[in-house]
């Protein structure tokens, strides 16, 4: 089977720099993106990573070794705005018809004044 | 540019019921996907549409049916409708190009209860 683990809950405070975690167990891995959603809302895509190393997008970072099965989202310069769910999610190469999802069960950000 | 869009916004239903969900990809995308999202959990993977066909299922049981249409809208419906199925019904759609990841933009969903 496939599974994903993040934790719950993570608290900082603003100008701070946090890291969310997600180690996971899947077979036919392709990639591990980051989405972002806040009470109420639609996810919203973050970053992807397919290859080992670090992705940059302002103030977001992801990171990825798939040798580890493990990667983890910095975020820089927290904002209140921040405060919301985090989830990573797994894409995985289904033959030919491209890949689906298997997502992590998410980590609240709370970002404090 | 519209993004996905999905209707209705919010429904609520009784147990037994059949509920059908809509949803319009975002403009030049051509995949859609369904997931469920019950309360502080993940997105879980119903099923994805691709010219017109279910391509890939999650573990749901076949109450889930889906359809695509011509012009990459998609329909989600719920048959025989049970408590567990009160959850925020996502679409996502994406564009398929071979050997690249999919992207998936998420709409704003539709929170359905079941009373």
């Amino acid at each position: 089977g496939q599974s994903l683990e993040q934790p719950s809950e993570v608290t900082a405070v603003e100008g701070a720099i946090v890291q969310i975690n997600c180690t996971y167990q899947t077979s036919g891995f392709y990639g591990l993106s980051w989405y972002q959603q806040h009470d109420g809302g639609a996810p919203t895509f973050l970053s992807y990573n397919a290859l080992d190393g670090l992705e940059e997008t302002g103030r977001f970072s992801s990171f990825l070794s798939r040798s580890d099965s493990y990667g983890y989202l910095l975020l820089q310069e927290l904002q209140m705005k921040d405060s919301a769910s985090y989830f990573c999610a797994v894409s995985r190469q289904r033959d030919n018809y491209g890949q689906n999802f298997v997502f992590g069960p998410g980590t609240r950000l709370s970002v404090l004044p | 540019d519209a993004g996905v869009t999905q209707s209705p916004t919010h429904l609520i239903k009784t147990r037994g019921q059949q509920v059908t969900l809509r949803c319009s990809p975002k403009s030049g995308h051509d995949t859609v996907s369904w997931y469920q999202q019950a309360l502080g959990q993940g997105p879980q993977f119903i099923f994805q549409y691709y010219e017109e066909e279910e391509r890939q299922r999650g573990n749901f049981p076949d109450r889930f049916s889906g359809h695509q249409f011509p012009n990459y809208s998609s329909e989600l419906n719920v048959n025989a409708l049970l408590l567990g199925d009160s959850a925020l019904y996502l679409c996502a759609s994406s564009f398929r190009l071979a050997g690249a990841p999919d992207t998936q933009y998420f709409g704003p969903g539709t929170r359905l209860t079941v009373l």
